[in-house]
């Protein structure tokens, strides 16, 4: 299965600034998704990253508070614009590879967000 | 109606128990279906499919009935180290994964 480097790990923010998250992947996948998943919750689909494109975003989330990017197969970035402290949170990237028979989904580390 | 619905839990149960998830899902064309585990701290990672044919790995036993749109999970002889979040999860049409809330399970000895 592909294996996901996702920057920063963690972070400490001031509100009102902006966080920009990073995933890099190992090799080319099919999908690339972003979660946020608050304390103690299970996670909620933020949006798709499209190559190439604008991400599909679901209810709830719109891009300009997270601008996301997929300019190639391997890599993503969400941002988390003008902070605030509802925004702290895991944000994790996932990925997956449309293989025949196989849909396996891999989840970055996830980016520990704390806004102060 | 959550479209993934768990046990809320905790469940504590003593080391050796066999314990059981179960799971329902509210949209017939699902697709495909998971069982994935949650360590705290840590990002879920794939635990099992489940098959429509039921399946085990080692320990571990995952059923699924389209019919009732039901899925199970159960673990037999519980080890310390199987503590965590056990998050049911189900793909749509769209390859996107919907959510259960997870059920956190402490094994005790």
């Amino acid at each position: 299965s592909a294996v996901i480097s996702q920057k920063p790990s963690r972070d400490i923010c001031q509100r009102g600034t902006s966080l920009t998250i990073q995933c890099q992947v190992d090799s080319q996948v099919t999908m690339m998704f972003w979660y946020r998943q608050q304390p103690g919750q299970s996670l909620t689909l933020i949006a798709t990253a499209n190559q190439g494109s604008e991400a599909t975003y679901e209810s709830g989330f719109v891009i300009d508070k997270f601008p996301i990017s997929r300019p190639n197969l391997t890599f993503s970035t969400l941002t988390v614009s003008n902070m605030s402290p509802e925004d702290s949170s895991i944000y994790l990237c996932s990925v997956v590879t449309l293989t025949t028979g196989n849909y396996g989904y891999t989840f970055g580390s996830g980016t520990r967000l704390t806004v102060v | 109606r959550k479209e993934v619905e768990q046990d809320p839990g905790p469940f504590n149960v003593p080391e050796g128990a066999t314990v059981a998830f179960n799971c329902t899902y509210s949209n017939s064309a699902s697709q495909s279906f998971f069982w994935y585990r949650q360590d705290c701290r840590k990002e879920p990672k794939l635990l099992m499919s489940v098959y429509s044919s039921g399946n085990e790995d080692g320990r571990f036993t995952a059923q699924l009935n389209r019919a009732s749109q039901y899925i199970s999970l159960l673990i037999r002889d519980s080890k310390l180290s199987d503590s965590a979040t056990y998050l049911c999860v189900v793909r749509d049409s769209n390859y996107q994964l919907i959510w259960g809330a997870g059920t956190k399970l402490i094994i005790k000895p």
